[in-house]
């Protein structure tokens, strides 16, 4: 097992376009993690599953944002009409139980042009 | 709301000199975390601690839980080069799934 893998690692997109980022946890991990970070602070909290169950959303979350877990594996995390506001880091974290020893992959660099 | 304070933002220092930074807040946690991270990289943890007044030791990383668990401090002895990056604190609440990040300090060794 090679770790939290997440796909692409950098993305440019036009403001307006549609954009999906993939996330592969380790294989054992019921829990799957989606936090965005922007230069100079700290990873936030955007949304986490539980096996295939999403159990809480921020409210920063905004309806253009929605992320799915089918089947308990892999996670999508789709923003639909990019902003600049949305250039950022996105980064998937999984865990294995209430723990919370997050495995972070390496992050998918969004830059909205 | 920043639940989580980290100080010093910034923090520059030669090689072999020690050095503390702070990752405080006015909550309880169940659990506090540090996590270095490098530009690029998604953040690695370092260590938990859980129980108030935890002292733990990770080669010359010292970390202490406050005894109300609401702060901790991470100590580096004689840091080096390699110890340069992000260094981020997170929380665990009382009631919550997940983890709550600080924004970190960000330490450059020179050498």
């Amino acid at each position: 097992d090679t770790g939290v893998s997440q796909d692409p690692r950098h993305k440019i997109t036009k403001r307006g376009q549609n954009v999906t980022f993939r996330c592969d946890p380790i294989s054992e991990h019921n829990r799957l993690y989606w936090y965005r970070q922007t230069l100079g602070q700290g990873p936030e909290f955007l949304t986490y599953f539980q096996n295939e169950a999403q159990l809480e959303k921020s409210r920063l979350l905004s309806d253009r944002f929605s992320a799915e877990r089918p089947k308990g594996s892999f996670s999508t995390l789709e923003i639909q009409r990019t902003e600049q506001g949305d250039s950022a880091m996105y980064l998937c974290a999984s865990s294995l139980g209430p723990e919370l020893k997050l495995f972070f992959g390496s992050g998918t660099q969004l830059s909205v042009l | 709301t920043q639940l989580l304070e980290q100080s010093p933002q910034f923090l520059s220092i030669q090689e072999g000199e020690n050095l503390t930074v702070y990752c405080n807040s006015s909550s309880v946690f169940s659990s506090l975390q540090w996590y270095r991270q490098e530009p690029g990289e998604g953040p690695v943890l370092l260590v938990t601690v859980v129980t108030g007044g935890e002292v733990k030791k990770l080669k010359r990383l010292t970390f202490q839980f406050g005894d109300a668990r609401k702060d901790s401090s991470l100590h580096i002895t004689a840091a080096q080069p390699g110890d340069t990056g992000l260094y981020l604190c997170a929380a665990l609440g009382l009631n919550a799934g997940k983890s709550t990040f600080g924004d970190g300090t960000t330490l450059t060794v020179k050498p």
